[in-house]
């Protein structure tokens, strides 16, 4: 079965304090691994796609990584304001079926 | 990338009752998705929205309950018929660009009472 699970559930981080988020994924085949943001009340913003093994994509303070069972959303040096949701999704190969974990809350505290 | 407006962005409906949730997007696009976010849960697929035929549904949701317009490559609708508390949700529409990046509308938070 297809399946997408995102540790951990919920973090707390100090503003500067360094941490990385796991996506572990079982899909029949990847077409490809989004990550995005949610913030309370609103829509996903896309932050990422990764489509193979060693891909490794940054933007500010955020950098995603893959390999062939997990993906990693490293953050350095966080701010408040990358307090939100984070979100990842298996895409399965020739489909357009994406897989979601229940994401990762994180609060970076000032 | 993509802009995608949805209406209403909250609503609270009388149990029995059908509500129409709007989608529009800023330019053509192939593919169109609705979603569904039960509280605390990440995301659900509901359907694929074809432009021209009748809408792929995933295991679980069906046309009658769930009915979906796709009337040209940037408008759908989806209707939540009959509606009971259990519909309550935030439902999304989301699109997916040439560059295969999908993106989400901010979601009809439906409280149904």
């Amino acid at each position: 079965e297809d399946q997408v699970t995102q540790s951990p559930e919920a973090l707390r981080l100090q503003e500067g304090e360094s941490s990385s988020l796991n996506c572990s994924y079982t899909v029949s085949g990847l077409r490809g691994l989004f990550w995005y943001r949610q913030d309370p009340g609103k829509g996903p913003e896309f932050l990422f796609t990764l489509y193979s093994a060693g891909e490794e994509k940054e933007k500010e303070r955020l950098k995603a990584t893959l390999t062939k069972k997990e993906s990693f959303l490293h953050i350095t040096a966080p701010k408040p304001e990358d307090s939100a949701t984070y979100l990842c999704a298996a895409v399965v190969s020739g489909t357009y079926k994406y897989i979601f974990g229940t994401g990762t809350r994180l609060k970076v505290l000032a | 990338s993509a802009v995608i407006s949805q209406k209403p962005s909250r609503d609270i409906c009388q149990r029995g009752t059908s509500l129409t949730i709007q989608c529009q997007v800023d330019s053509q696009v192939t593919m169109m998705f609705w979603y569904r976010q039960q509280p605390g849960q990440s995301l659900t697929l509901i359907a694929t929205a074809n432009q021209g035929s009748e809408a792929t549904y995933e295991s679980g949701f069906v046309i009658d309950k769930f009915p979906i317009s796709r009337p040209n490559l940037t408008f759908s609708t989806l209707t939540v018929s009959n509606m009971s508390p259990e519909d309550s949700s935030i439902y999304l529409c989301s699109v997916e660009t040439v560059d295969t990046e999908a993106f989400f509308g901010q979601g009809t938070r439906l409280t149904v009472v």
